[in-house]
């Protein structure tokens, strides 16, 4: 079954620790995202890539890095966490067509103590 | 700048029906979707609009004017369980979704 998967999907860590997020899709998507949300609030793109050995970040300014070697994978990592970090990062891919629909992946709820 | 703006929150009663607003400004425009998100959960689409008019899908529907750059989401026959967020989102000329702050729906019964 194609669909989208987020590992972990909750993680509580220390101040300072590096930390990489799994984000997996079997759709075949090209395109892939990486959105920040805290509750309640809007989501913001942090980072996106249009293909193998594309990315680029988003609008919102991000202390992480991403990679993208397989078309099917796209990690986030954050090289050393902080209190700020602490948010629920979501996951999206869609296919290169102009429609765009957007396919989120169940997320992960960050906590950096 | 690019821009979405709906509603932060509404609420509504079992049974009725209510209209999310959503009004647009974007270099460009390609498409709008509405997404569902429950609290805690992920985004998940309900509809796609491209051209001007009214999509019809079981108790929702979703309408769009281009030249107004405004879009609605109807609900009908509310359900406790359409408590959520409802998000707009516009696909702009570099085919970027641009997402709205989302629209807090509370059922009431």
């Amino acid at each position: 079954e194609a669909d989208i998967y987020q590992t972990p999907r909750y993680l509580v860590i220390g101040t300072g620790k590096k930390i990489t997020l799994e984000c997996s899709q079997t759709m075949g998507h090209d395109k892939m995202y990486w959105y920040q949300q805290d509750p309640g609030m809007e989501l913001h793109l942090i980072h996106y890539s249009y293909g193998v050995n594309s990315t680029e970040k988003g609008d919102l300014s991000s202390e992480s890095t991403v990679s993208r070697i397989r078309t099917e994978h796209f990690p986030l990592t954050l090289e050393s966490a902080r209190p700020s970090h602490t948010s629920q990062y979501l996951c999206a891919s869609s296919d290169t067509t102009d429609y765009n629909e957007q396919f989120f992946g169940p997320g992960t709820r960050l906590t950096v103590l | 700048g690019q821009n979405i703006d709906q509603p932060t929150e509404m609420t509504a009663t079992e049974g009725a029906i209510v209209q999310i607003n959503c009004t647009y400004q974007t270099s460009g425009f390609n498409g709008l979707f509405w997404y569902q998100q429950h609290a805690g959960e992920a985004p998940t689409f309900l509809s796609y609009n491209v051209l001007d008019g009214l999509e019809e899908k079981g108790r929702f529907s979703s309408f769009l004017s281009r030249s107004k750059g405004y879009s609605y989401l109807l609900l009908k026959e509310l359900q406790m369980k359409d408590s959520a967020s409802y998000l707009c989102a516009v696909t702009d000329s570099n085919y970027q979704l641009i997402w709205g702050a989302g629209t807090k729906l509370i059922i009431k019964p």
